[in-house]
């Protein structure tokens, strides 16, 4: 199976500020990579697919980029509304593995 | 809009068998691709399996540590996806959702966009 990895898997940020999540992914996925962030007691909902698309409705100060098999989420302007969890899945074949997640906490 | 809203989760004892449904609405549920993910306690999500379109030779996929004791069905009239369980164990403890990618397209293309409330199991006895 592909093997997921994240980091940091915590951190904290202010209000307003660049905040930055890695993926590294074990193999070449072609780009096939999404991108979910789950609050406190919700089902989790997609940000970005395929490594860099916005999901409909969702906010543009969130992007996606890739480097070979390292994937990066930047959340360009943090708000406290984004408090939770980020995790990636690699969508390149089955089983389509999450990574182990990220948690993202206010300073 | 699609509309997903899981059901029948329950306590269960190790070794006994549990069927969650998931009503789908927005969408025709024949030939639609349809993914169960569930999320242990604390823990990050995990795939557990899929049903493609009837047109695959093989249209249900499924996770190592489920398959032989977990099958994916569907109920085209009734619109609704089923999660058979059966041998479960304590480490099969956990909320299942129904899932949808986004768009009509496949988790690779699309991601998974549509998610329901999901439905906690819990297996101990």
């Amino acid at each position: 199976d592909i093997q997921v990895t994240q980091s940091p898997s915590s951190l904290s940020a202010s209000v307003g500020d660049r905040v930055t999540i890695t993926c590294q992914i074990s193999q070449n996925i072609y780009n096939y990579l999404n991108w979910y962030r789950q609050r406190q007691g919700r089902a989790p909902e997609l940000l970005i697919f395929v490594a860099s698309s916005l999901e409909d409705g969702v906010s543009p100060r969130f992007s996606g980029s890739v480097s070979g098999t390292s994937f990066t989420l930047t959340i360009s302007s943090l708000q406290p509304e984004d408090v939770a969890t980020y995790y990636c899945q690699q969508a390149y074949t089955a089983p389509f593995t999450f990574g182990p997640g990220t948690r993202l906490d206010l300073k | 809009e699609v509309h997903l809203v899981e059901s029948g989760g329950a306590l269960v004892e190790p070794g006994g068998s549990l069927t969650v449904s998931c009503q789908v609405s927005g969408l025709k549920l024949k030939n639609a691709w349809m993914t169960w993910v569930r999320q242990a306690p604390g823990k990050g999500p995990e795939w557990i399996g899929r049903i493609m379109g009837d047109d695959y030779e093989e249209p249900r996929e499924y996770a190592q540590n489920v398959r032989g004791r977990f099958t994916i069905s569907r109920d085209d009239l009734k619109n609704i996806l089923y999660l058979e369980m059966t041998s479960l164990r304590p480490e099969d403890s956990a909320v299942y959702y129904c899932v949808h990618p986004s768009r009509g397209g496949s988790v690779a293309t699309s991601g998974l966009g549509y998610w329901g409330q999901g439905t906690p199991v819990t297996v101990s006895s």
